[in-house]
Parts: structure tokens; C-alpha cells; sequence
């Protein structure tokens, strides 16, 4: 059973456009939500991790926006970049027990 | 911030033979580390949680005399793949879990066994 599920798959955009990526998760006793950027061949990095008692959290062109009720968390890329390009899970964990992850999405930038 | 190295970064090896893969916290101790498996276009599967002094704990399905976790240290886990066969080809990356920056992941291990 998939603890969280992530969507779209795949997606694709435009230089300056604004990629959302979604997950749900069905574990009320999650309370950590982090998403990492993995680029091919190398190892996952954190970009931005949000806990239950807020409902946006923004790091520089990172947007998290979470919704406690709806059970769902969304990523927000602003003004995209190709180098932005990557694959990103969304994950989530009860305290620091294991990360369950969302099988992942491949974002294309195009120039 | 936290670093995690992990070595090598691909590894070929025959059809057998075992392969030792390291991953090191360099600034920081590491109570807890854990190891992923990870195929092409995938997810990560978590094969195991180790904790510093004690046994692995392998996730279900995990072949416990195949995969040999060792976290003898704060700052050393290594994961061994013994006899490895070309279904064990894939990328292994480890994990470490620390009280201020939370899971911070090493660079992946690709191995390809032939």
C-alpha cells in the first residue's frame, strides 16, 4: 500500500513557468513533509520540508503548500529554470522514523 | 550544513564477487543511517535502518546474508554486497539522520555487476 502518492509522473514547461508537482498521503500520524531534487546519477537533496502547523512555507523559488485537512502538499517552482530540470520526490515520515517516499516526478524545463 | 560521503561512486564488479560500499558522515555523528535501493526511473526502497553499536534492521523482503550492514562507528556504515549477481545491479544510496538537519543523503554507488 502507498503511503503517499505522488503526481504527475512527468511534467513539462516553459522557461519562467511555474511547475506544481501534488502528493497526498494517507498517515495522519505524519508530521514531517520534506521534498528533495535528485539529478541523474546522483544522491537526493533536500530542497524544502514543511511540519502540519503551517500551511505554506517559502524558500526562495521554492513554494510548499500544505493542507492539513485535504491530507495533500504541493510543490511550487517559481520562475523555472533548465537548470531546474530533475527529478522530485516528496516524502513524509513520523518524527524521524523512516522517509516514505512518492515514486517521483521528471521535470523538463525547456529553454 | 551536514555532509554525507559515500565511495565509491560506481563500482563494476564479476559475477560472485562482493562489494563494499562506505558512507561516511564527515561533520557530524550519525546515530542512524539507512540504505536505499534505487532502479532506473524509480522510487527509493529502503533496504535497511542501521543504528551505531547494533544489528541492521532489513525492511521485508531484504536478504539480510546478502546485504551486510555494518555502523560500527558515528561516522561509518558500510553496506556489502556478497556475491553479487547482475540482478543486483543498481544505484545504493545511503542516508543519514541527524537532530538539526534532518535526513541528509549521500551521492549514490552505481553498481553494475557482470
Amino acid at each position: 500500500q502507498q503511503q503517499v502518492k505522488q503526481s504527475p509522473q512527468s511534467l513539462i514547461v516553459q522557461k519562467g513557468g511555474i511547475p506544481i508537482i501534488n502528493c497526498a498521503y494517507e498517515n495522519t500520524a505524519f508530521d514531517y513533509f520534506p521534498w528533495y531534487q535528485q539529478f541523474p546519477g546522483k544522491g537526493p537533496a533536500l530542497l524544502i520540508a514543511i511540519r502540519p502547523d503551517v500551511s505554506e512555507k517559502k524558500e526562495g523559488r521554492f513554494t510548499i503548500s500544505f493542507n492539513k485537512s485535504a491530507k495533500q502538499f504541493s510543490l511550487h517552482i517559481m520562475d523555472s529554470q533548465p537548470g531546474d530540470s530533475a527529478t522530485y520526490f516528496c516524502a513524509a515520515s513520523k518524527g524521524y522514523s523512516t522517509l516514505t517516499f512518492g515514486k517521483g516526478t521528471m521535470l523538463l524545463v525547456s529553454p | 550544513g551536514a555532509v554525507v560521503s559515500q565511495h565509491p561512486s560506481w563500482v563494476i564488479c564479476k559475477s560472485g564477487t562482493s562489494v563494499k560500499i562506505e558512507c561516511r558522515s564527515l561533520d557530524f555523528q550519525a546515530t542512524t543511517m539507512f540504505w536505499y535501493r534505487q532502479f532506473p526511473k524509480q522510487s527509493l526502497m529502503l533496504m535497511a535502518t542501521s543504528n551505531e553499536g547494533s544489528k541492521a534492521t532489513y525492511e521485508q523482503g531484504v536478504e539480510k546474508d546478502k546485504f551486510l550492514i555494518n555502523h560500527a562507528s558515528l561516522t561509518l556504515s558500510t553496506l556489502t554486497v556478497t556475491s553479487a549477481h547482475p540482478e543486483d545491479s543498481s544505484f545504493y544510496i545511503c542516508s543519514a539522520l541527524t537532530d538539526n538537519y534532518g535526513y541528509t543523503f549521500g551521492s549514490g554507488t552505481r553498481l553494475t555487476v557482470v
